[in-house]
C-alpha cells in the first residue's frame, strides 16, 4: 500500500534555531500534501495545504513566515520551523494525496519537536 | 464550514466490555467522506475506515463496527469485546473536498 515517510521522527533543538521536517511519498506521486500540528492531548489541526510546484495555502492563524513549506517535487514536501520557540514544541504530522486519489489520505508517522 | 464533534473526551472500560465512540458531523455538502483513525501512544495514525456520504450501509470488521446515520449526522464506532490493545485515542474525521478535518478525539482506556 501507499506509504508516506516522515523524517525525523523526533528532534530537539534550541530556541532560535530552525528545524526542517521532511515528508516523502514512497510509492506514489503526491500532488497534494498536508501539514498538521498536534499539541499534547489535543486534536490534529491542519496548518497548511501544499500542491506540487505552487505556494502553500495556510490556515487562518498559522504564520507562513514562521512555518515555511516547500513542495518542490511530487514526492517530497518540507516544513521548516524558523526561529523555533518552546511554544512550537508539538507533534507535526504530514499526509499526502496523489492525483486522482481521494481517500484515504496517507499519513506519515509524525515528528515530535521539542524546543528547549 | 465542516465540523466534527466527538463529545466523549475519555472513556474507560474493562476488558471484554463493548464500547461505542460517538461522532457527529456538520457539513453543507452532499458529497463527503467520513473516517475513523486510531492513534496509539506511539503517535502514528492508523486508518480504520472510510465511508462516503452515499453509502449508509453499516460495516463490520472483526470486533469493529460502524453505524452511519445521515438522518442524525452521526458516524459511531463500536468495539465489541474490547481488549487492552484497543487503548488509544480515536479520531473521527470529515473530508468534503481536498483536506481532512478531525474531531477532538476520544481517549479510550481498556483495563485488564
Amino acid at each position: 500500500g501507499a506509504v508516506v515517510s516522515q523524517h525525523p521522527s523526533w528532534v530537539i533543538c534550541k530556541s532560535g534555531t530552525s528545524v526542517k521536517i521532511e515528508c516523502r511519498s514512497l510509492d506514489f506521486q503526491a500532488t497534494t500534501m498536508f501539514w498538521y500540528r498536534q499539541f499534547p492531548k489535543q486534536s490534529l489541526m491542519l496548518m497548511a495545504t501544499s500542491n506540487e510546484g505552487s505556494k502553500a495555502t495556510y490556515e487562518q492563524g498559522v504564520e507562513k513566515d514562521k512555518f515555511l513549506i516547500n513542495h518542490a517535487s511530487l514526492t517530497l514536501s518540507t516544513l521548516t520551523v524558523t526561529s523555533a520557540h518552546p511554544e512550537d514544541s508539538s507533534f507535526y504530522i504530514c499526509s499526502a494525496r496523489g492525483d486522482g486519489q481521494f481517500i484515504p489520505l496517507h499519513f506519515g508517522n509524525g515528528t515530535r519537536l521539542t524546543v528547549t | 464550514a465542516q465540523k466534527v464533534t466527538q463529545a466523549q473526551t475519555e472513556i474507560s472500560v474493562v476488558e471484554k466490555e463493548d464500547v461505542t465512540l460517538d461522532c457527529v458531523y456538520e457539513t453543507r455538502d452532499t458529497t463527503y467522506y467520513l473516517f475513523w483513525y486510531k492513534q496509539p501512544p506511539s503517535g502514528e495514525l492508523v486508518f480504520l475506515i472510510r465511508r462516503n456520504s452515499f453509502d449508509e450501509q453499516n460495516e463490520i470488521s472483526g470486533r469493529y463496527s460502524w453505524n452511519f446515520q445521515k438522518s442524525t449526522s452521526s458516524f459511531n464506532f463500536t468495539i465489541t469485546a474490547s481488549q487492552v490493545v484497543d487503548s488509544a485515542v480515536y479520531f473521527c474525521a470529515l473530508s468534503e473536498a481536498i483536506d481532512m478535518r478531525f474531531g477532538a478525539g476520544t481517549r479510550l482506556t481498556v483495563k485488564p
